[in-house]
């Protein structure tokens, strides 16, 4: 199975500054389409994980141009610019190169 | 929109079945995955289905492999994942989600308890 790590596993922001996470696979997750099988969620507190990044980059739609992915092979950051309050939650990495895909522990993500 | 139900109460060695409704997509060309939470494991994937398009063939993680079944009815765009043999480790918030790659649409979770 693909291992997923993420660091740091907890993060204190002030609001208005920049945020950065990141994702390490044991394996890497070039996928034979050619891009990086690698998702980033944000699962806000009671709520369900929403999508934020996936194919390592790409923003999914309606995700503010503050989040942005990048990385490639098995190494891969999540970067929040100006982060804001809405931004508080635990942010997961997936990997689905292959089968059982597999989660990073989640970072939790909390204001200043 | 995906919306899970039948969660509940279970006791060890019972079943329990849940169901995922989904609209807003084209469901029939879905892959479809159940995942749960847990406060020990994190987030966890559970199983698969692909699309009927490409055979509605099943993926499962080891830990519920052999005990859970997972199945489709494009017709009603409805999802379902058998739970056999339930231990006390199955505890935890189910989520079903769309998406091959990437996880577009989740579920609000439902929970499943198993206790004696």
């Amino acid at each position: 199975d693909i291992v997923m790590t993420q660091s740091p596993l907890s993060l204190a922001v002030t609001p208005g500054e920049t945020a950065s996470i990141s994702c390490r696979s044991s394996q890497s997750l070039l996928h034979s389409y050619g891009a990086s099988a690698l998702a980033w969620y944000l699962q806000k507190p009671g709520q369900s994980p929403q999508l934020l990044i996936f194919l390592g980059s790409n923003r999914a739609s309606g995700v503010p141009d503050r989040f942005s992915g990048s990385g490639s092979g098995t190494h891969f950051t999540l970067t929040i610019n100006r982060v804001e309050a809405d931004d508080v939650g635990v942010y997961y990495c997936m990997q689905a190169v292959q089968t059982p895909i597999t989660f990073g522990p989640g970072t939790k993500v909390d204001l200043k | 929109q995906l919306i899970e139900s039948g969660g509940g109460l279970g006791k060890p060695g019972e079943s329990l079945t849940l169901s995922c409704a989904a609209s807003g997509l084209t469901f029939s060309r879905a892959w479809m995955s159940w995942a749960r939470q847990t406060p020990g494991k994190g987030l966890e994937w559970i199983g698969r289905i692909k699309s009927t398009n490409d055979g509605a063939t099943t993926d499962y993680a080891a830990p519920v492999k052999g005990r859970f079944t997972i199945s489709r009815d494009d017709s009603n765009n409805m999802l379902t994942l058998q739970m056999n043999s339930l231990n006390n480790e199955d505890t935890g918030i189910y989520y079903c989600a769309s998406g091959g790659l990437w996880f577009e649409s989740w579920g609000q979770g439902i929970l499943v308890t198993v206790s004696s």
